[in-house]
């Protein structure tokens, strides 16, 4: 299976702080596609960002920012100054031709 | 408003009983899959579709299989359940590659507790 791995099982911040999770994925497609998910504890999947493998341009948005480096086949996600809304479970995943394959995903808490 | 509907949010079912869960987008996708979400294990793909009657074993397929007999349906079957498929069941559709940029869609989920 080609996999997506997501090292960090948990991540624990203060309020402002920044933080970056971590995504690296495997592949043998030619052209593939890369997401990430929040799911907060309310428990329904929410889109965050998806990127195309022939576009390594960084993508910021707001305190969300994301760094795809096809060298190292990794996809980072960064939330600047976090908040506790941020508080949620992180999922990285890879969409190759037809699968579309998830990482473990990262608990992230953010403290007051 | 897109919409992908899982039959059941939660169901409560005896070790053996055959299970249907039932899967239907309104999106016309044609990519369809199934996962299990389980704590610290992230969603695991059980199955997968890509058109009508074509189907592929993720990465978990043992003790399920899947059927695609229409192009909006997505059914997964517990052939004969056991405690160990106790577990949340997502369902999801995302259009084919190529075809425009967009992410994969997901149902409410249902929660499964085989006793």
């Amino acid at each position: 299976a080609q996999k997506v791995t997501q090292a960090q099982t948990e991540i624990s911040v203060v309020e402002k702080e920044d933080v970056t999770l971590d995504c690296v994925y495997e592949t043998r497609d030619t052209t593939y596609y890369l997401f990430w998910y929040k799911q907060p504890p309310s428990g329904e999947l929410v889109f965050l960002i998806r990127r195309n493998s022939f576009d390594e341009q960084n993508e910021i948005s707001g305190r969300y920012s994301w760094n795809f480096q096809k060298s190292t086949s990794s996809f980072n996600f960064t939330i600047t100054a976090s908040q506790v809304v941020d508080s949620a479970v992180y999922f990285c995943a890879r969409r190759g031709n037809n699968d579309m394959r998830f990482g473990a995903g990262t608990r992230l808490t953010v403290k007051p | 408003d897109v919409k992908v509907t899982q039959s059941s949010r939660y169901l409560v079912k005896r070790t053996g009983e055959k299970v249907f869960l039932e899967c239907v987008q309104d999106m016309d996708h044609e990519n369809m899959f199934w996962y299990r979400q389980d704590p610290g294990l992230g969603l695991r793909l059980i199955y997968f579709s890509y058109d009508v009657k074509m189907k592929e074993k993720g990465d978990i397929p043992e003790g399920y299989s899947v059927s695609r007999e229409k192009k909006e349906r997505f059914s997964l079957i517990l052939e004969s359940a056991s405690t160990n498929q106790t577990s949340m069941y997502l369902c999801a559709s995302i259009i084919l590659p190529g075809q425009g940029n967009t992410e994969a869609f997901f149902g409410q989920g249902t929660r499964l507790t085989v006793v």
